[in-house]
């Protein structure tokens, strides 16, 4: 089945304690995204990648690093997180044939105290 | 820079009812179009897709449409159910880097 993984789903931590939320596809995709949802905001776009090893910033990258070792993996780390990145987040990706069909991820809550 | 808005950003209407969530977005250069449904705690379902070039798409009771030149698109849902309440969100892609730039969404409840 095709889908885009995320893990975990739920996470509490505390502020300034180093945490990684990963994102798998298993559909081959070139183009992976990672975006954040929030009430009164709507989705943003944090980082995205066209392919393996090139990695771009969105609209709201401040505090978030990503990294694209392989291609169906784009994880998004959080070096040192702050109560201001309480949000759901949601992985995507397409392929580059048909990039305006993106499968998203069932996203990741994350609650920082 | 994009922007998406979404009217009403609530809606509640009884069952049975025909209804239009509206979707307006600034810059017309976009590459296409979508719906999407999230029910709450849960991730995004694509029901609808306009490419640019297209007027409109239909899939059951739902058709969408698409005024490019003036930057609208609209979701009809035909003969609503209790199980369509969920949040609809419009969202535009446009630019190199597949962004899809997303409205506030519409929170539809449809009660029986």
């Amino acid at each position: 089945e095709a889908q885009v993984t995320q893990n975990p789903r739920y996470l509490i931590t505390v502020t300034g304690k180093k945490l990684t939320v990963t994102c798998s596809q298993n559909m081959n995709h070139e183009y992976m995204s990672w975006y954040r949802q929030d009430p009164g905001l709507g989705l943003r776009q944090i980082y995205y990648s066209m392919n393996v090893e090139v990695t771009d910033k969105g609209d709201v990258p401040e505090g978030y690093k990503v990294s694209r070792k392989e291609k169906r993996n784009f994880p998004l780390i959080l070096e040192s997180p702050s109560p201001n990145q309480t949000s759901l987040y949601f992985c995507a990706s397409s392929s580059w044939e048909h990039q305006e069909t993106q499968y998203f991820g069932p996203g990741t809550r994350l609650l920082v105290l | 820079k994009q922007e998406v808005t979404q009217i009403p950003a609530a809606l509640s209407v009884p069952e049975g009812e025909n209804l239009v969530l509206n979707c307006s977005f600034t810059d017309s250069a976009i590459y296409n179009l979508q719906w999407f449904r999230q029910d709450p705690g849960k991730g995004l379902t694509s029901l609808l897709l306009i490419q640019s070039s297209q007027r409109e798409q239909t899939s059951g009771r739902l058709n969408a449409s698409l005024d490019k030149s003036s930057g609208r698109s609209t979701l009809y849902i035909a003969a609503s159910q209790p199980g369509d309440s969920a949040t609809y969100l419009c969202a535009v892609s446009g630019g190199s880097n597949y962004k899809l730039t997303f409205g506030k969404g519409t929170l539809l409840t449809v009660n029986p």
